[in-house]
């Protein structure tokens, strides 16, 4: 079956790190990737997406890249700030909105300033 | 415009009873998924509905029920609720037609059952 595996947290970092959150995947077909964000008190929010091999998704100076090869979408940033604290999420779905999304089990940050 | 809309925001429950939760789906869209988020864990796809009918089911029980109304809304249905129940319930919308889209997340329902 389909599945999300995310680096484990929380993490935490000072404020102007750079970041990375590892997310890998396992998919039968060709999935679209994407990153959730959700804040505290708060649903879930696209923050980026891609839709096939070696495309890049960027959001608010957020990226990831569509790694086939490695099957990853790691999250990167390079100067994270206090507002980016929150849970983010690594999903995939065979066929966007049409298809469920399967979510991996989320990655804590907190940025401390 | 307004993005996904659920109510209520926080329910408590027992044992045992029964719970309806309801959403409104993105103006546009015409496709509703909804999901349990178990605390600490990411969202699991409970069913999705389009033209009213389920179109897709995640490895929930029977217990989890759903409709979806002409105007797009949506209801989930929990029977004889156990304690495992509690968690946030999450629903989505989409557009079916529109292949480039992805599904924009509502608030979520707290359910508590104590």
């Amino acid at each position: 079956g389909n599945s999300v595996t995310q680096m484990e947290g929380p993490v935490t970092l000072s404020e102007e790190a750079f970041l990375t959150i590892n997310c890998t995947y396992t998919a039968t077909g060709y999935p679209s990737l994407f990153w959730y964000v959700q804040y505290p008190g708060e649903g879930l929010q696209l923050l980026l997406k891609a839709t096939k091999a070696d495309d890049k998704g960027s959001n608010k100076g957020f990226e990831a890249t569509y790694r086939k090869e490695t099957t990853s979408f790691h999250l990167e940033k390079g100067s994270v700030q206090v507002s980016d604290s929150a849970v983010y999420f690594c999903a995939l779905s065979l066929d966007f909105g049409n298809e469920k999304l399967t979510f991996g089990t989320g990655t804590r940050l907190t940025i401390i300033p | 415009d307004a993005g996904v809309t659920q109510s209520p925001t926080h329910l408590i429950k027992t044992r045992g009873q029964q719970v309806t939760l309801r959403c409104s789906p993105k103006s546009g869209h015409d496709t509703v998924s909804w999901y349990q988020q178990a605390l600490g864990q990411g969202p699991q796809f409970i069913f999705q509905y389009y033209e009213e009918e389920e179109r897709q089911r995640g490895n929930f029980p029977d217990r989890f029920s759903g409709h979806q109304f002409p105007n797009y809304s949506s209801e989930l249905n929990v029977n004889a609720l156990l304690l495992g129940d509690s968690a946030l319930y999450l629903c989505a919308s989409s557009f079916n037609v529109e292949a480039t889209d992805t599904q924009y997340f509502g608030p979520g329902t707290r359910l508590t059952v104590l």
